[in-house]
Order: C-alpha cells, then sequence, then structure tokens
C-alpha cells in the first residue's frame, strides 16, 4: 500500500531551468510533508517542509507547494544546477514521528 | 559532533546467519529510527524508538529485533538473514520538538 506516490521516477533539466516533482498522499492524517535530498553513497537529508495551515513554503531557490484539497505537495527548484543533481524523496507523518517515504526521483542537471 | 555514526558500511552475510546493525548519535536526541532503502521503494521504516527503554514497531519489522539501552544506540540485529533483507539500512535520529531527521550514511547488506 503506497501511502506517499511520487513522480516522476528520473528527471533531467538543464542548467538554469526549474525542477518540479510531485506528490499525492492518502492519509488525511497527515499533517507534515518534508523534502529529503540524496545524494550517492550518503544518507538522506532534510531540504525543506511544510505543515499543512500554508500553502506555500519557500527556502532559497527551492519551494513547497501544498494543495490540502487535492492532498498533493510539490517540490520546485528555480534556477536548478548541477550541484542539485541527487535523488529527491517527499516524505508524510502524522506529526513528527512515522515518516512515510515516497519512492524517490533521480534528478540530473545537466551542464 | 560525529552526528549519527553507523558500523559497518558493509556487510555480505550468508543466509540464516545472525548480525547486529550498529547505530550511535552524540547529538542526544530522544528519538532514533531505522529505515531500509530499496530501489524503487523509497526508505521503509522498521523500527523506531522515543527514548530509552521505548522502541515500537514500523511498516516492515519482521526478521528485525532493536532494543534502546542509552540514549546514544539503537542497535538493529537480524535474527536468520535472508536475501530479501538485502538492502540498504539507514539509522536516523532527532531531537523532541524539532522536525528534521539527521541520517547516517548507511550500511549496504547482501545476503547471500
Amino acid at each position: 500500500q503506497q501511502q506517499v506516490k511520487q513522480s516522476p521516477q528520473s528527471l533531467i533539466v538543464q542548467k538554469g531551468g526549474i525542477s518540479i516533482i510531485n506528490c499525492a498522499y492518502e492519509n488525511t492524517a497527515f499533517d507534515y510533508f518534508p523534502w529529503y535530498q540524496q545524494f550517492p553513497g550518503k544518507g538522506p537529508a532534510l531540504l525543506i517542509a511544510i505543515r499543512p495551515d500554508v500553502s506555500e513554503k519557500k527556502e532559497g531557490r527551492f519551494t513547497i507547494s501544498f494543495n490540502k484539497s487535492a492532498k498533493q505537495f510539490s517540490l520546485h527548484i528555480m534556477d536548478s544546477q548541477p550541484g542539485d543533481s541527487a535523488t529527491y524523496f517527499c516524505a508524510a507523518s502524522k506529526g513528527f514521528q512515522k515518516l512515510v517515504f515516497g519512492t524517490g526521483t533521480r534528478l540530473l542537471v545537466s551542464p | 559532533n560525529a552526528g549519527v555514526t553507523q558500523t559497518p558500511k558493509f556487510q555480505v552475510l550468508k543466509t540464516g546467519q545472525s548480525m547486529t546493525l550498529q547505530c550511535a548519535q552524540d547529538m542526544n536526541h530522544e528519538y532514533m529510527s531505522w529505515y531500509r532503502q530499496d530501489p524503487g521503494m523509497g526508505l521503509r521504516l522498521i523500527h523506531y524508538s522515543v527514548g530509552a527503554g521505548i522502541t515500537d514497531q514500523g511498516e516492515v519489522p519482521n526478521g528485525y529485533n532493536v532494543s534502546r539501552s542509552t540514549t546514544e544506540d539503537f542497535p538493529l540485529r537480524l535474527l536468520s538473514a535472508a536475501p530479501s533483507q538485502t538492502s540498504v539500512y539507514f539509522c536516523a535520529s532527532r531531537k523532541a520538538g524539532l522536525d528534521g531527521y539527521t541520517f547516517g550514511s548507511g550500511t549496504r547488506l547482501t545476503v547471500v
């Protein structure tokens, strides 16, 4: 049972472009939606997170858009750079405890 | 601060063998979790702990045991390894009241 569905599986974006990754969740009890970034051979690292009381959160080039009625949220990476090439995971939980992760998106930013 | 330290980094086991994956954190984090990462499946929660002496099951607990005798350490025990347990295992910790888990660098386990 996939509680958090993530798409696309992989993404190629040119340098300077916008990368968009989408996630959809099923459990309406979820109230915390983080995005994690993972480089090869490393553990995931928290990138940005949102609670459902706001529809958008921006930190630098990274923005989360959240649509509570559609049960969807997305990550936008503006002015994508080669250093952003990594695997991105969305996740959801009730509270901060038992994170349920999406299946991941491998992003490649071409120079 | 070393953060979250996992040992070993790589391990090959034969089917039926047992072993313990070690996890230690030096940040005085109350919450600790074990995840496994498999291609196309993301990360799935195995077990977690909200403090010393308290553990609970996650999404995929079968075949694994945990204990939390100290705040710092959260070992994961494979009782009788099976090829289906071939995976990359991540330990993570979090400070109570704050979001954002700190992950270790993982243990790549192969069961043959």
